[in-house]
Parts: structure tokens; sequence; C-alpha cells
């Protein structure tokens, strides 16, 4: 299987700031990346797939980047609406695995 | 408008069985692939479960392989999870999520329904 490690786990940052969150993969998943952001009692929401393409009417301040085995989820200047929880996803192979999340936290 | 809306959820005796399903609506559902994905309570994402467009293939996570089955009906427009031999492991938020499809390939898990709470206690 592989594995998605996820960090960092918290991140405290303010309105205006620019922050990355970084995904790396136990193996090889070409771009099959996607992220997504959480918010508490909704579902996830698609923000990137491909690792760098944008889904529709995600704002632009959101970016993803990389490819193979690192990934990089970019946010920047930051809106009080994005302080949520932020999950990456390789869909490269069978069984589809998820990072832990990183919380995006008011500081 | 894309909708999916799952039930079947609630509490469930450890070594019962529970089936969830989906109803999908405003989009050609025989057109997608779906996936289960859960959340345990205060945890991350898990995926579940896989099922093609036409039913041809399905997997499952090792967590729930063997006492799982994941099954849809395009004319009902509906995906659904049988979930057999229940544990307090499997006690979390479930989630039905179509697959996104971009020029022939998958992109990421692009509407989730509201989520379907199963808990597993006695």
């Amino acid at each position: 299987d592989i594995q998605m490690a996820q960090s960092p786990s918290t991140l405290s940052a303010s309105v205006g700031d620019s922050v990355s969150i970084t995904c790396r993969a136990s193996q090889s998943v070409s771009a099959w990346l996607a992220w997504y952001q959480e918010k508490p009692g909704k579902a996830p929401k698609l923000l990137i797939y491909k690792a760098s393409a944008l889904q529709g009417g995600v704002p632009s301040r959101f970016s993803g980047s990389g490819s193979g085995t690192e990934f990089t989820l970019t946010i920047s200047s930051l809106q009080t609406d994005d302080f949520a929880t932020y999950y990456c996803h390789q869909y490269s192979g069978y069984p589809y695995t998820f990072g832990q999340g990183t919380k995006l936290q008011l500081k | 408008e894309v909708q999916l809306v799952e039930s079947g959820g609630g509490l469930v005796q450890p070594g019962g069985s529970l089936r969830l399903s989906c109803a999908a609506s405003g989009f050609t559902f025989n057109n997608y692939n779906m996936n289960w994905v859960r959340q345990a309570p205060g945890k991350g994402l898990e995926w579940v479960a896989y099922i093609h467009s036409t039913s041809t293939t399905m997997y499952y996570a090792d967590s729930v392989k063997g006492r799982c089955t994941i099954s849809r009906d395009n004319a009902k427009e509906s995906l659904n999870l049988q979930i057999n031999d229940l544990r307090a492991e499997d006690t979390a938020v479930y989630y039905c999520a179509r697959e996104a499809f971009r020029s022939g390939f998958p992109g990421g898990f692009d509407y989730w329904g509201q989520g379907a709470l199963v808990t597993v206690s006695s």
C-alpha cells in the first residue's frame, strides 16, 4: 500500500499569511494526487487534482505542486474561510490512501 | 445540481450488519466510478471501497475486505455498501463520493454526500 505522510499535522498562521503543507508518498504516485479542505460537520471539498490542477470554483490563492513522491499545497494570502483541515489523497493505485491531515488554525 | 444523499446509518451491535445507500441525482450516474470513504470520530479520512461505473471492478480497503460489499444500481442511480461483522472500529461517518473523470483519467473525488453516521456499540 502507498503511505501518505503529511506535514505538519498542525499549522498556526494569521490572515494574510502564505502557508505550505507537504505530502510525501512512500512510492511514486506520478501526479495522481488530490488535495481536499474539510470543515467540521461538512464533507471534504476538492481543491486540487492531478497535483496542480485547480478544481473549478476554487480561489486561485490555492495552488499545488510536485510529482512523484513529494507534493505541496500552498495557500497564499490566507483568508478567514481557509482555516480548516487539509488532506492529500493519492489515487495512483488501490487501495487509495489519504494523508493524516493538517489542521490550519488561527494564530 | 449534483447531489449525493446517504442513508441507512445508525446504531448497530458488534457483529451486526448494515446496508448504507447513496442516492445520486443531477448527473449521469452510470458514467461515473463511485467510492465510499469514512471518517472515525476525531480521525482522518479513510478510503473504504470503489466500484466501476459498470460494476465490472470493485476494490476494498484491507480493513473491510471480506466483510464489505459495494454495489450499485444504475437504473435507480444508487450506490450501496453492505458491511457485515461490524466492529467498534467501524464506527465512523460514511461518505459516498463521485470520482471525477478528466480527459479519460481519474481526477479526485469532486462530489461528496453529507455522510451517514454508523455507530457500532453494545
